[in-house]
């Protein structure tokens, strides 16, 4: 069965520093989206994306974060200069169609800001 | 923005037994759509019951949603201690995010 993937795993970052989270989607998905949970809390929405541009952000996705689709397959998260209270899993998620249908999850990337 | 709470926080069951979890929101949905999460892991999507349907089904699982009073509410029939996990519910409005209740921590003792 397909299943959206995201690298790294866990990934450790001295705080200022850039980092990238990959995601690689369901390959006929359209819409893709990523979301953070703090440890402990609940899921966040931070971003969805559809034909090659943002098409609904929250209030937590600001200017350090971008998502690019740099090819046909993978879907990137990157948070320009860390801060500490960025420690949490990400995770990337996909869908067919539009929030109408199921959203399938990655595994997440657990992101420590040190 | 919309968004699920789930009630109770957190269930204690033995196995064997039926686990209820209930979500209310706000606002207007398009659907409502309930996940597990084991703990550290990611999510897996359990069922999605659009807001013209009032029940479904899906093997031990049995989801109702009564969109008078915004309500959605998880059954699980039979319950295994493979069965504990967070449960969330995640509402769909007219844009492409889901909004996330807290979840409710589900502990099934064998």
């Amino acid at each position: 069965e397909p299943e959206v993937t995201q690298t790294p795993s866990h990934q450790v970052t001295q705080m200022g520093q850039e980092v990238i989270l990959r995601c690689v989607p369901i390959s006929n998905h359209l819409y893709f989206y990523w979301y953070r949970q703090i440890l402990g809390q609940k899921v966040e929405f931070l971003v969805s994306f559809y034909n090659n541009e943002i098409s609904e952000k929250s209030e937590i996705f600001d200017d350090q974060f971008s998502v690019e689709r740099p090819d046909g397959s993978n879907f990137t998260l990157k948070i320009r200069s860390t801060k500490l209270e960025d420690s949490a899993m990400y995770f990337c998620a996909s869908s067919f169609g539009a929030q109408t249908e199921t959203q399938y999850f990655g595994p997440g990337t657990r992101l420590l800001v040190l | 923005s919309q968004q699920g709470e789930e009630d109770p926080q957190a269930l204690s069951i033995q196995e064997g037994e039926n686990a209820t979890m209930n979500c209310s929101y706000k606002t207007s949905i398009n659907n409502l759509q309930w996940y597990r999460q084991n703990s550290g892991r990611g999510l897996v999507h359990l069922i999605l019951i659009r807001s013209n349907e009032r029940e479904k089904h899906s093997g031990r699982l049995r989801v109702t949603l009564d969109t008078s009073k915004k309500s959605s509410s998880l059954l699980i029939t039979a319950s295994r201690a493979a069965d504990t996990a967070s449960y969330f519910c995640a509402t769909g409005v007219n844009n492409n995010d889901m909004r996330f209740g807290a979840g409710t921590r589900l502990t099934v003792k064998p």
